[in-house]
């Protein structure tokens, strides 16, 4: 039973332009979601989070938009980099469930120069 | 991923053997999580601890899996008897508190079995 879903699973887009990476959840019950960036043989590297009470958070180039009613959350990326290039993954969790990840399986993003 | 040390970063085993992944955590965290991703995959929570204690280990195989976090020294999770589908990568992550926060992975571990 997947309950982060990320459904597309690869992206390419121009340098410049907007990179615009989806992600549906169907567990209600969570409600802090992250975006995890990972290169070839290294772990992951946090991006950005929101918590449920917001609907938008921005770091930099960096935005993600949550849609509770729809259960869909989207990592902007804009202007995308060459360096942007990498597997993303959403990740969900449930505030007060011992705080552990549930991830989708990854988006490979890759950004033409 | 600087902090989250995990060692070996390759580790090849014949079946039936046993292996043994280790994680330090960065400094001053001591909450400790286990991930396996399976090829193409995302990650899958095996297991939480904190310092001597399984908090959470409703991921974990019921059968040859095994997690420690002893009071001095890294983290452990120990696999009996591997199987060719043990194969994956193992990521450890890190936090300085239970509550939801970002948590820092280590570079994993490769595990092979022939």
């Amino acid at each position: 039973d997947q309950q982060v879903k990320q459904n597309s699973p690869s992206l390419s887009v121009q340098e410049g332009r907007i990179s615009i990476l989806n992600c549906d959840y169907t567990n209600s019950m969570f409600d802090y979601f992250l975006w995890y960036k990972k290169y070839p043989a290294e772990g992951p590297t946090f991006l950005i989070s929101i918590s449920s009470i917001k609907d938008k958070n921005e770091d930099g180039r960096f935005t993600v938009f949550l849609n509770k009613s729809a259960k869909h959350l989207s990592l902007h990326i804009v202007p995308s980099q060459p360096g942007d290039s990498a597997v993303y993954f959403c990740a969900a969790a449930e505030t007060g469930a011992n705080s552990k990840l549930t991830f989708g399986k990854g988006i490979t993003l890759s950004v033409r120069p | 991923n600087a902090g989250v040390m995990q060692n070996p970063r390759h580790l090849v085993r014949r079946r039936g053997q046993e292996a043994r992944l280790r994680c330090s955590p960065m400094k001053g965290h001591s909450h400790v999580y286990w991930y396996r991703q399976l090829p193409e995959e995302g990650l899958k929570f095996m297991v939480y601890l904190q310092k001597e204690n399984i908090i959470d280990e409703s991921g974990m195989p019921k059968e040859r899996f095994s997690a420690e976090f002893p009071k001095e020294g890294p983290s452990i999770l120990r696999i009996q008897q591997v199987v060719r589908g043990d194969s994956a990568a193992y990521f450890c992550a890190s936090s300085p508190s239970g509550t939801v926060q970002p948590q820092h992975f280590g570079d994993g571990t490769r595990l092979s079995i022939l």
